[in-house]
């Protein structure tokens, strides 16, 4: 069964590094979503890729963040610097529909600790 | 301001019996509403979804209720399974966009 790709699965950091994480979607879902999920709370969206043009980033701190999708495969999310309030989980998801009540398939996540 | 609230962080329920979680939101331009399932250190996986033009949607063991006017939906699960124990995240969407998430209801079956 097709899956989405996510890597690394943990990664432990000092504040002020940098970290990034990478993400491939199931072959041919063109929307990729990037969400964290801080501890007791639900996911909140990052950003939203229609294969490679961001679709909504309004939630992204684009002072810190940044993501892109090249070639509208895979994809990166960076943080530079990484602060102590960036320890979540950074999930990826892909969806062959743009919005429309269409599932969406979650890869395992990326654990963050800054410490 | 939250547009999807789970208001029960935590529940409870003996094998066999039903559980019931519980959903509102705020928004009345969503028009489809999924529940996921988080088991620890993975990923939500889907579970069932209802659309705004329906009251109720069944798979298997889960029913989702919809109340558009009380702007309010529920996950009936009969029988509740130790399996069944997890996170469960009410999700909403308009018609195109980004799935909006609740904060999540941990469920706890005892055999």
């Amino acid at each position: 069964e097709a899956e989405v790709a996510q890597s690394p699965r943990y990664k432990i950091t000092e504040k002020s590094q940098a970290v990034a994480f990478w993400c491939d979607p199931i072959s041919g879902h063109a929307t990729l979503y990037w969400y964290r999920q801080i501890l007791g709370q639900g996911p909140e969206l990052l950003v939203q890729f229609q294969d490679e043009s961001v679709v909504d980033d309004s939630q992204l701190p684009k002072d810190r963040f940044s993501a892109e999708r090249l070639k509208g495969v895979d994809s990166t999310l960076k943080i530079q610097p990484a602060e102590l309030g960036d320890s979540a989980m950074y999930l990826c998801a892909s969806s062959p529909t743009s919005g429309g009540g269409g599932e969406l398939f979650f890869g395992e996540g990326s654990r963050l600790t800054v410490l | 301001d939250q547009q999807v609230k789970q208001n029960s962080p935590s529940l409870s329920v003996q094998e066999g019996r039903i559980s019931i979680l519980n959903c509102d939101y705020t928004n009345s331009m969503f028009d489809y509403f999924l529940w996921y399932k988080k088991y620890p250190a993975e990923g939500p996986t889907f579970l069932i979804s209802i659309s705004s033009i329906k009251d109720k949607n069944e798979d298997g063991r889960f029913t989702v209720f919809l109340n558009k006017s009380a702007k309010h939906l529920s996950l009936h699960i009969v029988p509740s399974q130790p399996g069944d124990s997890a996170v469960y995240f009410c999700a909403a969407s308009g018609l195109v966009g980004a799935l909006i998430f609740g904060k999540g209801t941990t469920l706890s079956v005892s055999s």
